[in-house]
């Protein structure tokens, strides 16, 4: 069974800062996702990353993929407020039905 | 910018009773999903539709789930008895046709409480 796990869970820092969200999977998907969601709100599409080694960025946010590894970075350079959320990861079990599985969540509080 | 809709966006029931919740997915999408969120936890799957038919569903989507596609633009889930423990957020999804490389877009939500 597909795990899908996230870290940091919760996560604040300070406006100015770098940081780094982590997920990680259990088993082979070449496609991962990453959402972000504010409270009460829909999940907001973010990054598409369909190969090893993409990488891919807006803005102050960057995310990376190693299919070798299981894992995608999504760092966060120089925060500010209104990146605070909740952001997940999504893996593609890659079954042919395309479905998600999600992380756990990081939920990121950027401080004034 | 084409997007997914739900309705309604909050509903309130009594345990036992029926819902359906209604989505209408974007016009040339293929591939139709259904995930729910409970307050505070993560996203789970619960069932895909492709082709007119369910293509999957989770251990989650038992005999009380259903889901149709009445016409071409609808998609819509059914709880025919609702239990308290489907008090949860109600996401609807739909994704293009070039499955591998596009991505799924999520509708705003329906917000499920079970009294």
């Amino acid at each position: 069974e597909l795990k899908v796990e996230q870290n940091p869970l919760f996560l604040s820092m300070q406006e100015g800062k770098n940081y780094t969200i982590y997920c990680n999977y259990s088993t082979t998907s070449d496609r991962l996702y990453w959402y972000r969601q504010d409270p009460g709100k829909s999940l907001e599409s973010l990054f598409v990353l369909l190969s090893n080694g993409a990488v891919k960025q807006e803005g102050r946010l960057m995310a990376s993929l190693d299919t070798k590894a299981r894992l995608s970075t999504l760092h966060i350079t120089a925060a500010v407020h209104d990146l605070s959320a909740t952001y997940f990861c999504a893996v593609d079990r890659s079954s042919g039905t395309y479905k998600y599985i999600f992380g756990t969540g990081t939920r990121l509080k950027v401080l004034a | 910018e084409p997007e997914v809709t739900q309705t309604p966006s909050h509903q309130v029931t009594q345990m036992g009773q029926e819902v359906i919740l209604r989505c209408v997915p974007i016009s040339n999408h293929l591939y139709f999903y259904w995930y729910r969120q409970i307050l505070g936890q993560k996203v789970e799957f619960l069932v895909s539709f492709y082709n007119n038919e369910i293509s999957e569903k989770s251990e989650i989507f038992d005999d009380q789930f259903s889901v149709e596609r009445p016409d071409g633009s609808n998609f819509t889930l059914k709880i025919r008895s609702t239990k308290l423990e489907d008090s949860a957020m109600y996401f609807c999804a739909s994704m293009g046709g070039t499955a591998y490389t596009d991505t799924q877009y999520f509708g705003p939500g329906t917000r499920l409480t079970v009294l």
